[in-house]
């Protein structure tokens, strides 16, 4: 079975601009979360989506938002890139949307800004 | 803030000998705790995971010990190998608004 693809793999981007992120879930899989991996911070939480709709949100501000699709792929966006986005962004799918389901992680999108 | 955390950012291991990676938790609420390990390059990949109402679980060369009284989590990997070099993370459901609540991690090195 495919495990979640990310991509693109790779981003550089400037300030000020905005971007797209893809992830597709294992298949059946339908609950899609995301994380922002940085060295400070380690991995946050961003949202996770559940059957199109976003379920919970992470301490983001309104610049970064996602959206889910009914095939349960997802996408985030992140708009007015600031320098201290660049991150490693991880996408994560689990059967379900409980707080008992484990997660299975992308290989995630490198996002520079400059 | 964090929640979960890690005894130590480092570990060096030999070979062959046993690993024990710690973790402690603050939330007394928790009730499921999952490990993942981090290979340079790639996303987490889950390792094991315990509910609160176990005390033990064993997987593949892996064992993960929970010991509610002092919120402390641990892995263990048994005859760690070279490909077991990894940061480890522990993680915590608590429920509500957040999926998961990661440790900072620690990194394993296991030398030949």
């Amino acid at each position: 079975k495919a495990g979640v693809t990310q991509t693109p793999r790779y981003l550089i981007k400037t300030r000020g601009q905005q971007v797209t992120l893809s992830c597709s879930p294992i298949s059946g899989h339908r609950s899609v979360s995301w994380y922002q991996q940085t060295p400070g911070q380690g991995l946050q939480f961003l949202f996770e989506y559940f059957s199109e709709t976003q379920r919970n949100k992470g301490n983001f501000p309104g610049r970064f938002s996602g959206r889910q699709f009914s095939n349960s792929r997802s996408e985030m966006n992140v708009s007015t890139l600031e320098l201290g986005d660049s991150a490693l962004y991880l996408c994560a799918s689990s059967l379900w949307a409980g707080a008992d389901s484990p997660l299975h992680f992308g290989n995630g999108t490198r996002l520079t800004v400059t | 803030g964090e929640s979960v955390g890690l005894h130590l950012p480092t570990l060096s291991v030999q070979e062959g000998d046993n690993s024990i990676i710690n973790c402690a938790y603050s939330n007394s609420a928790s009730d499921y705790f999952i490990w993942y390990k981090q290979e340079s390059g790639k996303g987490p990949q889950f390792i094991i995971d315990i509910r609160s109402n176990m005390d033990k679980r064993q997987g593949q060369r892996v064992t993960v010990l929970l010991n509610k009284t002092v919120k402390h989590l641990s892995l263990q990997i048994a005859a760690t190998q070279p490909g077991d070099s990894a940061v480890y993370f522990c993680a915590e459901n608590k429920g509500g608004s957040e999926k998961l609540v990661f440790g900072k991690g620690t990194k394993l090195t296991v030398n030949p």
